[in-house]
């Protein structure tokens, strides 16, 4: 299994750009998550997904879209990109919440500039 | 909803003495508490867990205890190596469709 895999690993974009940031699970998961990370700061969840078709805010989820249309795939769009998207974005996934399984498994990060 | 708060921020330690991370929580209702570390330009990785029907939990160096009625759980890491340095952070999260609840991480530096 490759567990949690995104794409790119690394951009730079200028503002007002938009991108999207891939997010695959081979685990076959229920639960997928978007959290960013600011440089020395904690995970603030922006996104989650609790199946195909169901997803819901986070704690910061303004200048950001998700969608679930599958089970594996969790994509991030950001629209109109700001200075302070500027950080490292990571994708996660479990296969239930609060429950015996429900351990979270981060991908490896995208990080993310915005100039 | 739940609120996690961390303690300390940074800690330094003797390389070989015990280093431990406070945590405490808001939720009553909350029954998973996972401890994840993070070394640096790394993805945080589940190291330990525990659940409310436990007091404590060991896995050799790394052990965590619950107190349900204080509402605080902590990490302690006995006997601390160099490459113990990173972040930890705690979580908490009830049953049923709630994502977990992280603390702010404690950054972890083990003086050799």
């Amino acid at each position: 299994n490759a567990g949690v895999t995104q794409t790119p690993k690394f951009r730079i974009l200028k503002i007002g750009q938009s991108m999207t940031l891939q997010c695959t699970q081979d685990m076959n998961h229920n639960y997928m998550y978007w959290y960013r990370q600011d440089p020395g700061m904690g995970l603030k969840l922006i996104y989650y997904s609790v199946g195909a078709g169901i997803t819901d805010k986070g704690e910061v989820p303004n200048g950001y879209n998700v969608s679930r249309s599958t089970t594996e795939d969790f994509p991030l769009r950001l629209e109109l990109a700001a200075p302070s998207q500027t950080s490292v974005y990571f994708c996660a996934s479990s296969y239930t919440s609060g429950g015996p399984r429900d351990t979270q498994y981060f991908g490896p990060g995208t990080r993310l500039t915005v100039l | 909803g739940e609120n996690v708060e961390q303690h300390p921020s940074t800690l330094s330690v003797q390389e070989g003495d015990s280093a431990v991370i406070k945590c405490t929580y808001s939720d009553s209702a909350s029954n998973y508490f996972p401890w994840y570390k993070q070394e640096l330009g790394k993805r945080p990785q589940l190291i330990i867990d525990i659940r409310s029907n436990v007091g404590e939990k060991k896995d050799q160096r790394i052990a965590v205890t619950l107190n349900k009625t204080a509402k605080h759980f902590s990490l302690h890491i006995t006997e601390t190596q160099p490459e113990d340095s990173a972040v930890y952070f705690c979580a908490a999260s009830s049953s049923g469709n709630t994502p977990l609840v992280f603390g702010k991480g404690t950054r972890l530096s083990v003086i050799a």
